[in-house]
């Protein structure tokens, strides 16, 4: 299984809709979680941090579920602006022991085309 | 506010020839410090991270190197390229402490060896 899994899409939906993508990890310990934005050919940008209680950004929610292990990431009243390659990013902890936190480990993305 | 600077944007190199990809960061001290590679059409992989001078953990096997000779430097380097080693390459930094803050990248640079 893979440390952290995204339905790679493509999403396409008209503008105005509501789209929700989510994002599995696997493993239980990771405490750490954000959705990034990446755009054609730039360099990913962070959108929001992902919180035990769920938080909203304007038209953007994000939620997480400890309990089956995935977050996700609600867009509302899509813009065509909004079009662009959504990652899910988790911490994944170093194993007991080690000296490090661990590394933030991206998934491949899903991809999003809002149309007129 | 912290800023951080990548260059060059765009490469193109020859097979064997040597690489050296310069990143760095201001307005923050002692920054968890990475290189990723996007090869087209895929996802973001860890090459090296740094969590301070001198200090270099390298994730995957490869002919990349990378250095951190000052505290917000982080440098890719090769002695002789590969066809595979075209893709995005990005470097980004996290603050200090390790609890999973998040990256912010810098705007990468888009390389092709032919």
């Amino acid at each position: 299984r893979k440390e952290v899994e995204q339905d790679p899409g493509p999403f396409n939906v008209p503008e105005g809709a509501t789209v929700a993508f989510n994002c599995t990890y696997s493993n239980s310990a990771s405490q750490s979680f954000f959705w990034y934005r990446q755009d054609c050919r730039k360099e990913p940008k962070l959108l929001m941090s992902v919180y035990s209680s769920g938080n909203e950004d304007g038209r953007f929610t994000a939620q997480l579920n400890r309990a089956s292990q995935y977050i996700s990431l609600l867009i509302r009243d899509s813009k065509l602006s909004d079009s662009a390659t959504y990652l899910c990013v988790v911490n994944i902890p170093k194993p007991a022991g080690g000296t490090s936190y661990g590394k933030l480990t991206f998934g491949q993305g899903t991809i999003l085309t809002v149309h007129p | 506010s912290q800023t951080i600077h990548q260059w060059p944007a765009t490469l193109v190199q020859p097979v064997g020839s040597p690489l050296s990809l310069e990143c760095t960061v201001e307005g923050t001290s002692n920054p968890n410090l990475y290189w990723y590679r996007q090869a087209a059409g895929r996802g973001l992989q860890l090459l090296f991270y740094s969590v301070g001078i001198g200090q270099i953990s390298s994730e995957v096997p490869q002919n990349l190197s990378a250095s951190r000779p000052q505290d917000r430097q982080f440098i890719l380097s090769s002695k002789k390229l590969l066809l595979s080693d075209s893709g995005f390459y990005l470097c980004a930094w996290s603050e200090w402490g390790g609890r999973g803050t998040p990256l912010h990248f810098g705007n990468g640079t888009r390389l092709t060896v032919t």
